[in-house]
């Protein structure tokens, strides 16, 4: 099925470095969501982005919903232990007893020791 | 707490046999999602239901089942499990309507093991 492109696949990073994703899209979406998925538990949404260019921040996360409405970026600024985990981004499709997300594969982010 | 339901936490079972796992979504809300989530793998969508009816269906093996009761609770059949079956399996609910949908609410996951 329909899947969103999301980028790297996995990062290892220093603490302290700023941390950069994306996601895109062959088609349009009026909404982007991004989620973040702690080990062994269930993905928790940190950001939804409603209108192209917009840019939000949640502490130290910003994301933007891309102006051509096909992709958005995630940035986390001074990562810290905490931050480990999967960040999925997902877009709506539908409405009601249609509605559904589409997923991107996940970034997994990893802090070397 | 979210507010979406899953019993069990854990659960492990033999090749062979069949098992239910439970999901109560969150007050109000009428669609519940399953999901499959293999080790270090991104989230495979099996099955939605909406006030009881199945709406849309993923990669669902035909030896998994679900449905959704009157109460809105939901339960995913597994049966004939193979050592392959053993995932994170997570439960969603979502928001119903509204010009503003924010996406889905998960539960903790069922983290089925088979030996």
């Amino acid at each position: 099925g329909q899947q969103l492109n999301q980028s790297p696949q996995s990062m290892f990073i220093q603490e302290g470095e700023d941390v950069s994703m994306n996601c895109t899209s062959s088609s349009i979406f009026n909404t982007w969501l991004w989620y973040k998925q702690d080990p062994g538990e269930g993905p928790v949404l940190l950001i939804a982005l409603y209108k192209a260019g917009e840019l939000t921040s949640n502490g130290r996360l910003t994301a933007q919903f891309g102006i051509t409405r096909k992709d958005s970026f995630l940035n986390i600024s001074a990562s810290i232990p905490s931050d480990v985990g999967i960040y999925f981004c997902a877009g709506p499709k539908g409405v009601d007893s249609n509605y559904q997300l589409i997923w991107g594969a996940g970034t997994k982010l990893i802090i070397k020791p | 707490d979210s507010g979406v339901t899953q019993t069990p936490k854990h659960l492990i079972t033999a090749t062979g046999q069949r098992v239910t796992l439970r999901c109560s979504p969150r007050s109000g809300d009428l669609s519940v999602y399953w999901y499959q989530q293999s080790l270090d793998q991104g989230l495979q969508f099996l099955i939605q239901y909406y006030n009881g009816e199945e709406r849309a269906k993923g990669n669902i093996l035909e030896r998994f089942s679900a449905q959704q009761f009157p109460d809105l609770h939901s339960e995913l059949n597994l049966s004939s499990l193979e050592l392959g079956d053993s995932a994170l399996y997570f439960c969603a609910s979502s928001v119903v309507g509204g010009s503003r949908a924010d996406g889905y609410t998960f539960g903790s996951g069922t983290r089925l093991t088979v030996v």
